[in-house]
């Protein structure tokens, strides 16, 4: 059984520029969930996708975006990155209506 | 303003020393709680829930956490810690008055000594 998976797992990126990352739920889930995790901090809920539509936000700019897919796949999009966009961005995932959430490695972002 | 507060930064211990590590909350009405422990190159991983029923809840590894409501706390316990056990903890709370969205506190970091 294939838990949440991320990609890549690691990249780096100038100011300015932009960047995607992807993430596949773990089987049998609909929800993708993404968060924010800066060195030294717990995670920061970014936006929750659901039947392909934005359900939650949390405190981020419109500069952080997502898309989920009808597979149930999910990107994230990241414009104009700033030096405080480094972090470690989770993905995680769950059914909708339950309530225990799964979580994948990560994409570890460098903004130099 | 609704917050997660873990109150020790980092924790070391002795291979068999007791562990209590505390969570607190602000949401108001009925959460649903959690311990998630994040081993060292490692992805978040659920060590226990509360949504309801028995505040003294079990979890994986000889974990176990309870459910104080009128201190709106959800402090984490094992009575003897292993090396294995060096890990990041993290609290986390969803709430209807959040939106069910999953906050977490700043972290833990527990280091055990052989």
């Amino acid at each position: 059984d294939a838990g949440v998976t991320q990609s890549p797992t690691h990249l780096i990126k100038t100011r300015g520029q932009q960047v995607t990352l992807r993430c596949s739920p773990k089987s049998g889930h609909d929800t993708v969930s993404w968060y924010q995790q800066a060195l030294g901090q717990g995670p920061q809920f970014i936006f929750q996708y659901y039947e392909e539509e934005e359900r939650q936000r949390g405190n981020f700019p419109d500069r952080f975006s997502g898309h989920q897919f009808p597979n149930y796949s999910s990107e994230l999009n990241v414009n104009a990155l700033l030096l405080g966009d480094s972090a470690l961005y989770l993905c995680a995932s769950s059914y909708q209506g339950g309530n225990t959430i799964y979580f994948g490695e990560g994409s570890w972002l460098t903004v130099v | 303003a609704q917050s997660v507060s873990q109150h020790n930064h980092h924790v070391i211990l002795s291979e068999a020393a007791s562990l209590e590590l505390g969570c607190n909350y602000s949401y108001g009405g009925t959460v649903n709680l959690f311990w998630y422990v994040q081993y060292p190159g490692q992805h978040l991983q659920l060590l226990l829930k509360y949504f309801s029923g028995d505040p003294l809840v079990k979890g994986i590894k000889g974990f176990e956490a309870e459910f104080i409501k009128s201190k709106f706390s959800f402090n984490l316990r094992k009575p003897s810690v292993q090396w294995s056990d060096t890990a990041e903890y993290f609290c986390a709370v969803t709430s209807r008055s959040n939106d069910y969205k999953l906050s977490f506190g700043a972290g833990t970091t527990v280091t055990v000594r052989a």
